[in-house]
């Protein structure tokens, strides 16, 4: 069976730091994208980051670049998302998800997120 | 960034009834545009991408169509299982980008 879990969230006070991980199952881990969303409670899904299956490319949404980083291990099949100098507002349940391709119109690829894991609760209070 | 917005917030209908959802972009994006059904306390599902593509699994009165800036899912005869957040993705730029929901709630 095709799974992401993902593990390391809980309660951390304005400044502190997390490491959240997302361990895979069930499909060839390094040839995928891998991405990081999260979602506030009661609002929308925000695009977090995600990484090229050999580590080489990261991308970040404008509010968490230079707090968090986005890493991966191929040999242990996991994801990880270092969360540093935390905010109020990174309070959300971040989701790891596999970033299916398919060959684009001459375009580079097309991506979408096909699996999901079922989320970790990140909240940031004093 | 590339900013989507979607219409309706939200609305409510009735079983049997099609439905339409709306997601614009703040620039052309091709046809890299997803849709995704999301139910309460659970992890989002991917519908359509590519702006029309069904993705495997998901049933046929789910439609996708649009290209540059103006995109629309269709939801052919609503079901009950259908009453749930849909949200719109773009992936033409590198920083991805989701529309703000609509929720669809019985009528």
């Amino acid at each position: 069976e095709v799974q992401l879990v993902e593990s390391g969230g809980g309660l951390v006070q304005p400044g502190g730091s997390l490491r959240l991980s997302c361990a895979a199952s069930g499909f060839t881990f390094s040839s995928y994208w891998m991405s990081w969303v999260r979602q506030a409670p009661g609002k929308g899904l925000e695009w977090v980051a995600n990484i090229k299956q050999d580590g080489s490319e990261k991308y970040y949404e404008g509010s968490v670049r230079g707090r968090f980083t986005i890493s991966r291990d191929n040999a242990k099949n996991s994801l990880y998302l270092q969360m540093n100098s935390l905010r109020a507002e990174d309070t959300a349940v971040y989701y790891c998800a596999r970033d299916q391709q398919w060959l684009g119109n001459g375009f580079g690829y097309y991506y979408g997120m096909d699996v999901w894991g079922q989320g970790t609760t990140v909240t940031v209070s004093s | 960034d590339i900013q989507m917005t979607q219409s309706p917030s939200s609305l409510s209908a009735s079983v049997g009834d099609r439905v339409t959802i709306t997601c614009r972009a703040s620039q052309s994006i091709s046809n890299y545009l997803n849709w995704y059904q999301q139910k309460p306390g659970k992890a989002p599902k991917l519908l359509i991408y590519a702006a029309s593509s069904l993705q495997s699994g998901v049933p046929s009165k789910f439609s996708g169509s649009g290209s540059g800036t103006d995109f629309t899912l269709t939801i052919s005869s609503l079901q009950p299982e259908d009453f749930a957040t849909y949200y719109c993705q773009q992936t033409y730029s590198t920083l991805w980008t989701f529309g703000q929901g609509t929720k669809v709630e019985i009528k």
